[in-house]
């Protein structure tokens, strides 16, 4: 088992541009989340899906947006990237809501 | 609001030393605990977690965790640390709902 991976590792964008993060899992997961690090900020919460069809915002979920079209997988979406975006996104799965939480090993995206 | 609190933002200890982070916790009601680590460059692994019964909870690589209802605390300890054990730690609360609360990270320095 893969666990959860991300795609892709790497990325660095222009200011305006957009793209698709990807997480999948393997584990038959109902909960996907997505997070961003910041230093000093710990983990904060952006979007996070209940179920396949399901998404719904956390705690900064602007200039994003989500989509979970099958249960394995779960799209992050920068439609027009800025600087403040610039960040390290880790996504997440769990059984069970308010459980444990399996992560990916994360993308590291810089906005110039 | 519920919150978690890690009031060091870094520790440094030297190897063979003993070990304690401190992770405290809003709210009236016992939430679910966790402790994950954080290699530097790698997604977050989950060390030990709470959810009721005996609040003196065993970890993966030697950690340990006790859980005082009194104190709203979920301190992480290890009797003696290993060079390997330098890097992020973060706690994280779940009260009965779909999402974790992530503190802002405790970073680990060990001397040789």
């Amino acid at each position: 088992n893969a666990g959860v991976t991300q795609t892709p590792k790497f990325r660095v964008l222009k200011t305006g541009q957009s793209m698709t993060l990807l997480c999948a899992q393997d584990m038959n997961h109902e909960y996907m989340y997505w997070y961003r690090q910041d230093p000093g900020m710990g983990l904060r919460l952006i979007h996070y899906s209940v179920g396949e069809g399901t998404t719904a915002k956390g705690e900064v979920p602007d200039g994003y947006n989500v989509s979970r079209l099958k249960k394995q997988n779960f799209l992050l979406g920068l439609e027009s990237a800025a600087p403040s975006q610039t960040s390290v996104y880790f996504c997440a799965s769990s059984y069970a809501g308010g459980n444990e939480q399996f992560f990916g090993p994360g993308t590291r995206l810089t906005v110039l | 609001a519920q919150s978690v609190t890690q009031p060091d933002i870094h520790i440094t200890v030297s190897e063979g030393a003993s070990l304690e982070l401190r992770c405290n916790y809003s709210y009236g009601a016992t939430p679910y605990l966790f402790w994950y680590v954080q290699s530097p460059g790698q997604g977050l692994q989950l060390l030990l977690k709470y959810f009721s019964g005996d609040t003196l909870v065993q970890g993966i690589k030697g950690f340990e965790a006790e859980f005082k209802r009194s104190q709203s605390s979920f301190n992480l300890r290890k009797p003696s640390v290993h060079w390997s054990d330098a890097a992020e730690y973060f706690c994280a609360v779940a009260y009965n709902t779909d999402k974790l609360i992530f503190g802002t990270g405790t970073r680990l320095q060990v001397f040789p």
